[in-house]
């Protein structure tokens, strides 16, 4: 079974802090997705990863950076958090784009709330 | 552009009523179709697929037809379970656009015994 892993289930930060989420697939998929998820808005994507070292804009980057220096792992970063930014963050993975599209399989979530 | 637009909840069934979540699609190409449910606290997970025209995806007793002509994957099942109380999410997916989704904002069910 492919497994997403996230970092964090709940965190509580403060407004102005670094934060970082981090999540990390068993599955060797090259595909990673952060989303996030609010009510009656469903998930909206922030960032996604087709490689190592590559990453693309979703439909809401601003205020959020990622990185993936490693297949497995694809970190999310508030570079300065806000409270608009209190949300439930999920992480998700598939297999590369050719032959498909593929099913996306998601983790747990992290429920962020900012102070 | 790609869009998923799925009915609003949130839904309340009595336990072994018949369910139908409407979701309709608008897409560029020719999709995908996913539901995935999401259980309180948890992740999202895949329920069914479809990925061409009248193919009929199916799972735990949902299923769902991928209808080209009127452009939606209704998810129907039968006789629901107090345990299917969830979130469904309805999503696309296309060739062209990589492996990006796109959702729908979900539809709550509860269903009470």
């Amino acid at each position: 079974d492919v497994k997403v892993t996230q970092s964090s289930r709940y965190l509580v930060k403060r407004t102005g802090e670094k934060v970082f989420l981090e999540c990390v697939q068993d599955m060797d998929h090259e595909n990673m997705f952060w989303y996030r998820q609010d009510p009656g808005l469903g998930l909206r994507l922030i960032y996604f990863s087709y490689d190592v070292k590559m990453k693309e804009k979703g439909d809401i980057p601003e205020g959020y950076s990622v990185s993936r220096e490693k297949k497995e792992r694809f970190s999310l970063i508030l570079e300065s958090a806000s409270t608009n930014q209190t949300s439930m963050y999920l992480c998700a993975s598939s297999p590369p784009g050719q032959g498909g599209p593929w099913t996306q399989y998601f983790g747990p979530g992290t429920r962020l709330l900012v102070l | 552009g790609n869009s998923v637009t799925q009915m609003e909840g949130p839904v309340t069934l009595s336990e072994e009523a018949f369910l139908t979540i409407n979701c309709t699609y608008t897409a560029t190409g020719y999709p995908s179709l996913f539901w995935y449910v999401q259980y309180p606290g948890e992740g999202l997970q895949l329920l069914l697929k479809a990925t061409k025209a009248d193919d009929k995806g199916s799972n735990k007793g949902f299923e769902a037809t991928y209808r080209k002509e009127t452009t939606s994957f209704h998810l129907e099942k039968g006789s629901v379970q107090v345990s299917d109380s969830a979130v469904y999410f309805c999503a696309l997916s296309e060739r062209n656009t990589g492996n990006q989704f796109y959702f729908g904002t979900g539809t709550s069910l509860t269903v009470i015994p």
